[in-house]
């Protein structure tokens, strides 16, 4: 079965210091891997996905992932973080039958 | 403003009752998903539709069932409502049926069943 884990519930760092947010995947196959951001009161935006080719993925608001088969992980990184990329982000994946599985989410604080 | 709109933002019902969600997706888009965000079962595909036929099904449960229009809009029914449907309802639309396809996602409808 598919499924995707976000092990950190609430992360907290500095305005200007680098991000890395965590996502381990199960999935037989190759799949296809998400990153959403949700902001209060606001549907979800994709940052960035990955189906195949280069392992690591530039999305926007300079995010970026890397792709581990070897680990099963998609985490997403950041070099500095701003205020507003204060939300809460969510990992996804999805398979050849158009059904997909989300992480239950890791909120980040950005402290001034 | 991602062009996906949803109608209504919010909606108060009771146990028992039946209600609609609408979904009107971006201008062009022939795909419409629908998802459940719940404190309880987290973010959940619920179902897609492709050019008004169903595509592919996810935790869907039988007292809820959706429709796309041949004006491409989509409505989600939920009857028999339960105090555990109170969720916020995604809709969201993409171009193609694919799932690498980009998803945009409308603001969302909560339902709270009181």
């Amino acid at each position: 079965a598919q499924s995707v884990t976000q092990p950190d519930i609430h992360i907290t760092v500095s305005e200007g210091a680098s991000l890395e947010l965590r996502c381990n995947y199960s999935y037989g196959a190759t799949p296809y891997l998400f990153w959403y951001v949700q902001s209060p009161g606001q549907g979800l935006q994709l940052l960035l996905k990955y189906f195949s080719g280069d392992t690591l993925v530039q999305g926007i608001k300079g995010f970026e992932a890397e792709f581990k088969r070897s680990q099963s992980s998609f985490n997403l990184r950041k070099p500095s973080v701003h205020w507003s990329d204060a939300a809460e982000y969510f990992c996804a994946v999805g398979n050849n039958f158009n059904k997909f599985y989300f992480g239950s989410g890791t909120k980040l604080n950005v402290k001034p | 403003d991602s062009g996906v709109t949803q109608t209504p933002k919010h909606l108060i019902t009771a146990t028992g009752q039946r209600v609609t969600l609408r979904c009107s997706p971006r201008s062009g888009d022939l795909s419409v998903y629908w998802y459940q965000q719940s404190l309880d079962q987290g973010l959940q595909f619920l179902i897609q539709y492709y050019n008004g036929e169903e595509r592919a099904k996810g935790n869907i449960l039988e007292r809820f069932s959706a429709q796309q229009f041949p004006d491409l809009h989509s409505e989600l029914n939920l009857s028999s409502l339960e105090l555990g449907d109170s969720a916020l309802y995604f809709c969201a639309s993409s171009v193609g049926t694919g799932a690498i396809d980009t998803q945009y996602f409308g603001p969302g409808t909560r339902l709270t069943v009181l």
